[in-house]
């Protein structure tokens, strides 16, 4: 188990869903991530927040939509995704700066 | 463009063989390189590199950083096959940014 904990863990749905990934973290991170990660491939960075703020979005697609609440959680809202969405999904927090980021165990989204 | 490239991209070896990992880059602003194992699902933080020649080592693990020539490696000594797993370099990009540039891993399996 890690110290950054994502719910579901596995997430089926359609084409017209709408659907939310969570990641929630305690370690008192200021800086959150979210990654997409196809079989046999590395981590796509998708979003980074820094004290609660978007401070990057690798020009993803606007059916991805993030939020973060507050300093331990994010959010990842799903809408009308299409089935090349499907994919693991890893959330990631660290310290802001020269620190290593730390990743949840993922979702595994499924889109029929 | 920033490229981290690994190498090999697979290997195969038998308990307590010696491996080396490779990892290359070419990035503008380099801040530090980081080492995660991947098993099935979260990757886990395994070394940060900032400082060349200096080694970092973890029980069996070790890794080192070369800034002149854009490589680190990492050693695994007497494999166990708990260490079959995908292994991946990211270098963090200096700026502010919190972006990682992962290599595409390299996938070891330690055979019995």
């Amino acid at each position: 188990d890690t110290e950054v904990t994502q719910t579901p863990k596995h997430l089926v749905m359609g084409m017209t869903n709408k659907k939310s990934l969570k990641c929630e973290q305690h370690m008192g991170h200021r800086a959150m991530y979210w990654y997409k990660q196809k079989a046999k491939k590395p981590p796509e960075l998708m979003f980074v927040y820094s004290y609660e703020k978007l401070s990057i979005n690798e020009s993803v697609p606007s059916r991805f939509s993030p939020e973060c609440p507050n300093s331990s959680l994010l959010n990842l809202h799903l809408h009308a995704l299409q089935p090349e969405d499907s994919a693991l999904y890893l959330c990631a927090s660290s310290h802001p700066g020269d620190q290593p980021q730390h990743f949840g165990d993922g979702t595994r989204l499924s889109i029929l | 463009e920033d490229k981290v490239v690994q190498s090999p991209l697979s290997l195969v070896v038998h308990e307590g063989d010696t491996v080396t990992l490779n990892c290359s880059y070419e990035v503008t602003n380099f801040r530090s390189l980081l080492w995660y194992k991947q098993e099935k699902k979260a990757p886990t933080f395994l070394f940060m590199l900032t400082s060349s020649g200096i080694e970092k080592k973890s029980g069996r693990l070790s890794s080192i950083l070369d800034k002149k020539e854009l490589f680190s490696i990492l050693n695994i000594t007497a494999t166990q096959t708990g260490d079959s797993a995908v292994y991946l370099c990211a270098v963090d990009l200096s700026g502010g940014t919190y972006k990682y540039i992962f290599g595409t891993g390299t996938r070891l399996k330690v055979l019995a």
